[in-house]
């Protein structure tokens, strides 16, 4: 079964600082990997998404690398801004075993980033 | 457009109620999901629709029976729930849900759900 973990919990920051989330996963046998954002009481907008075959991709101040065969994923934001605080949830997409298909989620990393 | 539609955004209801959630998108996709949040917790599926079919039950109880009309809607109907189930409700679609392809997949804002 999938497992996907990510470190840390809770992340304090000033604003402009560059910051990185950690994402890790037990199976390697994934068809993709997305990485969300959630704000308290809201849904889930979705960041990026890197295709198993990929190795990182990028929005604006966002990128985010992957390396499946250590099942390991990164989130790296630069220049923070307030409106960055948010939870960050990194997820995969399964393509074996009895989690094939579903998307797992880590327990997620909770930003707050400060004036 | 890249949107998934939630109504209503707040529910209370009693444990005697019955009340139903609607999901609705328009991006062609043909995989849709419930899902179940619980305060400061990640998302936990309940149901996946391939091609308006249940593929996907995750031992959700009967109180929560799931409806897919049309390859755009998405019902949830809640019947005798539990004051535990008050949670978050998610919809989200994927243009599929298996094979290789992109597969990315897109929330709705959600249904804050109180059970009284």
């Amino acid at each position: 079964k999938q497992e996907v973990t990510q470190i840390p919990a809770a992340l304090s920051v000033p604003e402009g600082e560059n910051l990185v989330l950690n994402c890790s996963f037990t199976d390697s046998a994934i068809y993709n990997l997305q990485w969300f954002r959630q704000d308290p009481g809201k849904g889930l907008t979705s960041l990026l998404l890197i295709q198993s075959s990929q190795r990182e991709q990028t929005s604006g101040r966002l990128n985010a690398s992957l390396d499946k065969s250590s099942g390991r994923s990164t989130l790296y934001i630069a220049a923070s801004q307030p409106g960055d605080s948010a939870t960050y949830l990194c997820a995969v997409r399964s393509a074996g075993g009895t989690s094939y298909g579903k998307l797992t989620f880590g327990q997620g990393t909770i930003l707050t980033v400060h004036p | 457009d890249t949107e998934v539609t939630q109504t209503p955004k707040h529910l209370v209801m009693g444990m005697t109620n019955k009340k139903s959630l609607k999901c609705e998108q328009h991006m062609g996709h043909r995989a849709m999901y419930w899902y179940k949040q619980k305060a400061k917790k990640p998302p936990e599926l309940m149901f996946v629709y391939s091609y308006e079919k249940l593929s996907i039950n995750e031992s959700v109880p009967s109180r929560f029976s799931p409806e897919c009309p049309n390859s755009s809607l998405l019902n949830l109907h809640l019947h005798a729930l539990q004051p535990e189930d008050s949670a978050l409700y998610l919809c989200a679609s994927s243009q599929r849900f298996t094979g290789t392809s992109s597969h990315e997949q897109y929330f709705g804002p959600g249904t804050r759900l109180t059970v009284t």
